[in-house]
């Protein structure tokens, strides 16, 4: 079993630059969601969907946007990289209601 | 505005005593909670949970108290093992229109280091 697979797991981009994290989950989950952990910070959530064509932003969303056109993938976009979104991405799966989130391995991302 | 507080950065403790990881909430609208533990370079991985209609919750070695009036909950290891060294993050979610367990909010963690 896969469980919550993420692409890539490292990155360097330049400031101004574009790219998609990949993460994709084969349990058949409804719910998805993007988290990013900062030093000293915990993890903070960017974006999660209830369910294919329905997402909805997190703590903090801006510069990134998603969309969720399959039960199993939700893809991350970073529009135009900034040092402050050098982090550790993590995206998450669970099947909703008070049920535990699975999450995948992460992607280091450092913006240059 | 930290919702979840884990005020303790880290803890050391020896092999075969207890470990106790306390974290506390704030919103009150919280009605799910979450332990996870994380090594380094890999993704959280989920120990245990608790809903607030229960004060306790036990899982092996792992118990997971609840004190709704005080907003704060606990996490219990007996006995600590040094495979237990890891971050512990506590994480929150409540029915803020139906969709909100969708959406964890998590402490900032705690390093726990069990010396053998």
């Amino acid at each position: 079993n896969a469980g919550v697979t993420q692409t890539p797991k490292f990155q360097v981009l330049k400031t101004g630059q574009s790219m998609t994290l990949q993460c994709a989950q084969d349990m058949n989950h409804e719910y998805m969601s993007w988290y990013r952990q900062d030093p000293g910070m915990g993890l903070r959530l960017i974006h999660y969907s209830v369910g294919a064509g329905i997402t909805d932003q997190g703590e903090v969303p801006n510069g990134y946007n998603v969309s969720r056109s399959t039960t199993e993938d939700f893809p991350l976009r970073l529009l135009s990289a900034a040092p402050s979104q050098t982090s550790v991405y993590f995206c998450a799966s669970s099947y909703g209601g008070k049920t535990e989130a699975f999450f995948g391995q992460g992607t280091r991302l450092t913006v240059v | 505005d930290q919702q979840v507080k884990q005020n303790s950065p880290s803890l050391s403790v020896q092999e075969g005593r207890i470990s106790i990881l306390n974290c506390d909430y704030t919103n009150s609208m919280f009605d799910y909670f979450l332990w996870y533990k994380k090594y380094p370079a890999e993704g959280p991985t989920f120990l245990i949970s608790i809903s607030s209609i229960k004060d306790k919750n036990e899982d092996g070695r792992f118990t997971v108290f609840l004190n709704k009036s005080a907003k704060h909950l606990s996490l219990h290891i007996v006995p600590s093992q040094p495979g237990d060294s890891a971050v512990y993050f506590c994480a929150a979610s409540g029915d803020a229109g139906g969709t909100s367990y969708g959406k964890l909010t998590f402490g900032q963690g705690t390093i726990l280091t069990v010396h053998p």
